[in-house]
């Protein structure tokens, strides 16, 4: 059973258009993650969400919001995509108040803005 | 802020020989630290992780880690390499302080030759 999984896998798409990757997990946690990986393989946080609080890395555009119909959902639409904005995201969960438990990864969705 | 160094872009090794990936972190307070793995398109995986006691860690695939906190280090070792080891490792750190992310270091490349 996957632990973490996102779709689609791969997205090509237009500049400009508005796009939404999926994530659910099935572990149970209640946070999830939205992690941003360049082309330079740099791995940096986007949004941190559980329940109770969303918490926004300062430099991710608010083009990016996360959505989470339920706890075992975390969607991320982008609007009015760049290409800049292409890159590998990652989902990631882990339990709260658990800081000593590692996040579980999802395989990643390559975004390609042309 | 917690932050993590990788100071080598790339490691090479001969196969069977010894391995050490180095990594540097800092945290305000008390660090979980984690080693991850990422295989060419696939999501990130989890190795092993330091939370308290033995300084000295150990994973999945052979792999440890030694923690040491007076020079704020948890280099990830491996007694003797294998080709299949090629990847990009990442270390991570978590400080309950700020929350429950992972701030990940640059990642280092692994490339074990025959």
């Amino acid at each position: 059973d996957t632990a973490v999984s996102q779709t689609p896998k791969y997205l090509v798409t237009q500049m400009g258009n508005d796009k939404s990757i999926k994530c659910e997990q099935n572990l149970g946690h209640d946070t999830m993650y939205w992690y941003k990986q360049d082309s330079k393989k740099f791995l940096k946080i986007m949004f941190s969400y559980n329940n109770k609080e969303l918490i926004i890395n300062e430099t991710v555009p608010n083009r990016f919001s996360p959505k989470s119909p339920d706890k075992a959902h975390l969607n991320l639409h982008i609007n009015s995509l760049e290409l800049g904005d292409s890159a590998v995201y990652f989902c990631a969960s882990s339990q709260e108040g658990q800081p000593n438990t590692e996040a579980f990864f999802g395989q990643g969705t390559r975004l390609t803005v042309v | 802020a917690q932050s993590v160094a990788q100071p080598e872009d790339q490691v090479n090794v001969a196969e069977g020989n010894p391995l050490t990936v180095k990594c540097t972190y800092s945290v305000s307070g008390n660090p979980y630290l984690f080693w991850y793995v990422q295989y060419p398109n696939r999501g990130l995986q989890f190795l092993l992780k330091y939370i308290t006691g033995d300084n000295l860690v150990k994973g999945s695939y052979g792999f440890e880690a030694e923690f040491n906190k007076s020079q704020t280090s948890f280099h990830l070792k491996k007694p003797s390499a294998l080709v299949s080891d090629s990847a990009l490792y990442f270390c991570a750190v978590r400080d309950y302080n700020a929350g429950n992310m992972l701030t990940f270091g640059g990642g280092t490349r692994l490339m074990v030759k025959p």
